[in-house]
């Protein structure tokens, strides 16, 4: 079955900079990959999703990238700010079905002022 | 605004007792799914509907059933609970055409089985 690898448990960075997460799938490349932000003791916020066909997709100061060659994701967060300090979750469809939609572990992003 | 609504917040059962934890959406999504989240272990999915009366198991469906009557409500059963379901309970939706917006998920409910 597809296994997701959110390879860094947490990540410290300045307020300001740029914060890039990486999700990593091991199997077939999915139809499609999302990115979910998880605030502590709340269900998961969808953000971004990006086709197996698309290479970049952006967001206001959210951007992410697929690169099925390398079978990996990137998340981007532009000119970060303490408030985006969360859990960031990506999650692929598998199985085999469109409907099952497996997640990583997620990354916890710290901002610091 | 799209709203997945779990029945409880928090929920203190016994061991061996049966339990159910409902989850109502009110966007008329086909797709439903039942996830646990622990610490260390991620979201973790349970079962999954993608219709009424339909259900698929999931990565970890052992000592769990299901139930979808209808379109907007999905429950997740409990047949006799055990200390290691003690756990937090995240129900999600998503439209027919998935690949779209995402999932919408509930608020959660930590479950202590004591």
């Amino acid at each position: 079955s597809q296994k997701i690898e959110q390879n860094s448990e947490a990540l410290n960075i300045q307020e300001g900079k740029t914060a890039t997460l990486t999700c990593n799938y091991t199997n077939y490349s999915p139809a499609y990959l999302q990115w979910y932000r998880q605030d502590p003791g709340r269900g998961p916020v969808f953000l971004l999703l990006i086709r197996e066909n698309e290479k970049e997709k952006r967001k206001e100061r959210l951007k992410v990238t697929f690169d099925t060659t390398l079978k990996q994701s990137l998340f981007h967060i532009t000119a970060s700010q303490p408030a985006d300090s969360a859990t960031y979750l990506c999650a692929v469809n598998s199985g085999g079905s469109n409907y099952k939609l497996t997640f990583g572990k997620g990354t916890l992003l710290t901002v610091n002022p | 605004d799209v709203k997945v609504t779990q029945s409880s917040r928090y929920l203190v059962k016994r061991t061996g007792e049966k339990v159910f934890l409902e989850c109502v959406q009110d966007m008329d999504h086909e797709n439903m799914f039942w996830y646990r989240q622990d610490p260390g272990l991620g979201l973790r999915l349970i079962y999954f509907s993608y219709d009424v009366k339909m259900k698929e198991k999931g990565d970890i469906p052992e000592g769990y059933s299901v139930s979808r009557e209808k379109k907007e409500r999905f429950s997740l059963i409990l047949e006799s609970a055990s200390t290691n379901q003690t756990s937090m309970y995240l129900c999600a939706s998503s439209p027919p055409d998935r690949g779209l917006v995402g999932a919408f998920f509930g608020q959660g409910t930590r479950l202590t089985v004591v």
